[in-house]
C-alpha cells in the first residue's frame, strides 16, 4: 500500500493568511493527488485533482503543487470557510490511501 | 446533478453483518464507478471498496476477507456487507462516485454512522 503523510497535523492561522500544508507518499504517484476539505459532521468535498487542477466552484485562493512524492495544498488568503480538516489522497493505485489530516484553525 | 444517500441499520452487534445501501439519483450507476468508505470517530479515512460499471469490484487488502460489494443497476444503488463486525468497525460510512480518470471522489453521500455493540 502507499502510505501518505501530512504535515503539519494542526495549525492555527488568522483570516487573510497564506496556508500551506504539505502531502508526502511513500512512493511515486506522478500526479495523482486529491486534495479535499472536510468539515465536522459532513462528507469530505474535492478541492484539487491531479496535483494542480481546480474543479469548478473551488475558489482560486486554493492551489496545489507538486509530482511524485512531494505534493502541496496552499490557500493564498484564509477566509473563515475555510476552517476545517484537510486531507490528501493517492488515486495511483489502489487501495486509494489517505493522508491523517491537518486540522487548520482559528489562532 | 448527482446525489448519493446511504441507508442501512445504525446498530449492529458485534459479530454480526454490516449492511449498507447507497441509493443513486440524479445520475445512473452504469457510468463511473462507485466506492465505500468509512471514518472512525475523529479519526481519518479508509476507502473500503469499489465496484464499476461492468461489476469489477476491488478491496481494501485490510478488510477484502470480510467485504463485499455489489450494485442492483434496476434500483440504481449499490450495497456493502461486512461480516463479523467488531468495535473497531464502529464509524461513519460513506458512498462516494469515482472518476475513472484522476480516481477523485465526488459527489459523496451525507454519512451514516454505524456503532457495534457488545
Amino acid at each position: 500500500d502507499i502510505q501518505m503523510t501530512q504535515s503539519p497535523s494542526s495549525l492555527s492561522a488568522s483570516v487573510g493568511d497564506r496556508v500551506t500544508i504539505t502531502c508526502r507518499a511513500s512512493q511515486s504517484i506522478s500526479r495523482y493527488l486529491i486534495w479535499y476539505q472536510q468539515k465536522p459532521g459532513k462528507a469530505p468535498k474535492y478541492l484539487i485533482y491531479g496535483a494542480s487542477n481546480l474543479p469548478s466552484g473551488v475558489p482560486s485562493r486554493f492551489s496545489g503543487s507538486g509530482s511524485g512524492t512531494d505534493f502541496t495544498l496552499t490557500i493564498s488568503s484564509l477566509q473563515p470557510e475555510d476552517f476545517a480538516t484537510y486531507y490528501c489522497q493517492q488515486g495511483y493505485s489502489t487501495p486509494f490511501t489517505f493522508g491523517p489530516g491537518t486540522k487548520v484553525d482559528i489562532k | 446533478q448527482v446525489q448519493l444517500q446511504e441507508s442501512g441499520p445504525g446498530l449492529v452487534k458485534s459479530s454480526e453483518t454490516l449492511s449498507l445501501t447507497c441509493t443513486v439519483s440524479g445520475g445512473s450507476i452504469s457510468s463511473h464507478y462507485w466506492n465505500w468508505f468509512r471514518q472512525p470517530p475523529g479519526k481519518g479515512l479508509e476507502w473500503i471498496a469499489y465496484i464499476d460499471n461492468s461489476g469489477t469490484t476491488k478491496y481494501n487488502p485490510s478488510l477484502k476477507s470480510r467485504v463485499t460489494i455489489s450494485s442492483d443497476t434496476s434500483k440504481n444503488h449499490f450495497s456493502l456487507k461486512l461480516t463479523s463486525v467488531t468495535a473497531a468497525d464502529t464509524a461513519v460510512y460513506y458512498c462516494a462516485r469515482g472518476d475513472p480518470r484522476n480516481n477523485y471522489f465526488d459527489p459523496w453521500g451525507q454519512g451514516t454512522l454505524v456503532t457495534v455493540s457488545s
